[in-house]
């Protein structure tokens, strides 16, 4: 399976600004995922990104407060823009492992709190 | 900082018992399930997976078993160990989607 480097592993962000969270992976992908955690819960979708195009939300997540780019197949960057302290959570990025088998490879994940 | 898993369901057990983490997944269409383990400070780590075509799948000290009946997916430890304790997130996903939904998970922890 693909290894990911994701960075940072934890910031602490000031309201109002704005956090680029970067994941490279060892392999050429075709979908990067974003997921967020809020504390003690599980992971929530936040969108699918694609080389090439411009990334799939899921629904309460848009693109001007997590704008992401996917510049070539083994990089992504998603942003959290103007951050609230409700923006403090843990953001993971994943990759599926292959068209036949579906499992999920987690980045470290970068957990962000927001003062 | 707070830690993943503080509000979850908890289970704990013995070191040397069995565990079963149970799941109830929504989406009867779902056709592919996988459990994950979840450290503190770490992205989630695929455990075992099975398909909808199988009720049961061994791992080494995991197995999976699938009820399609009524929606239901366990997960059971041997011989729990503790590095076993951890968060327990199941996934499903339906076959040629892109979305995977995680349930609700569960914090394992095991006593020495």
């Amino acid at each position: 399976s693909a290894v990911i480097s994701q960075k940072p592993s934890r910031d602490i962000c000031q309201r109002g600004t704005s956090l680029t969270i970067q994941c490279q992976v060892d392999s050429q992908v075709t979908m990067m995922f974003w997921y967020r955690q809020q504390p003690g819960q599980s992971l929530t979708l936040i969108a699918t990104a694609n080389q090439g195009s411009e990334a799939t939300y899921e629904s309460g997540f848009v693109i001007d407060k997590f704008p992401i780019s996917r510049p070539n197949l083994t990089f992504s960057t998603l942003t959290v823009s103007n951050m609230s302290p409700e923006d403090s959570s843990i953001y993971l990025c994943s990759v599926e492992w292959s068209a036949f088998n579906y499992g999920y490879t987690f980045g470290s994940g970068t957990r962000l709190t927001v003062v | 900082g707070e830690s993943v898993g503080l509000h979850l369901p908890t289970l704990s057990v013995q070191e040397g018992d069995n565990s079963i983490i149970n799941c109830a997944y929504s989406n009867s269409a779902s056709d592919y399930f996988i459990w994950y383990k979840q450290e503190s400070g770490k992205g989630p780590q695929f455990i075992i997976d099975i398909r909808s075509n199988m009720d049961k799948r061994q791992g080494q000290r995991v197995t999976v078993l699938l009820n399609k009946t009524v929606k239901h997916l366990s997960l059971q430890i041997a011989a729990t160990q503790p590095g076993d304790s951890a968060v327990y997130f199941c996934a499903e996903k339906v076959t040629g989607g892109f979305k995977t939904i995680f349930g609700a998970g569960t914090r394992l922890f095991v006593k020495a």
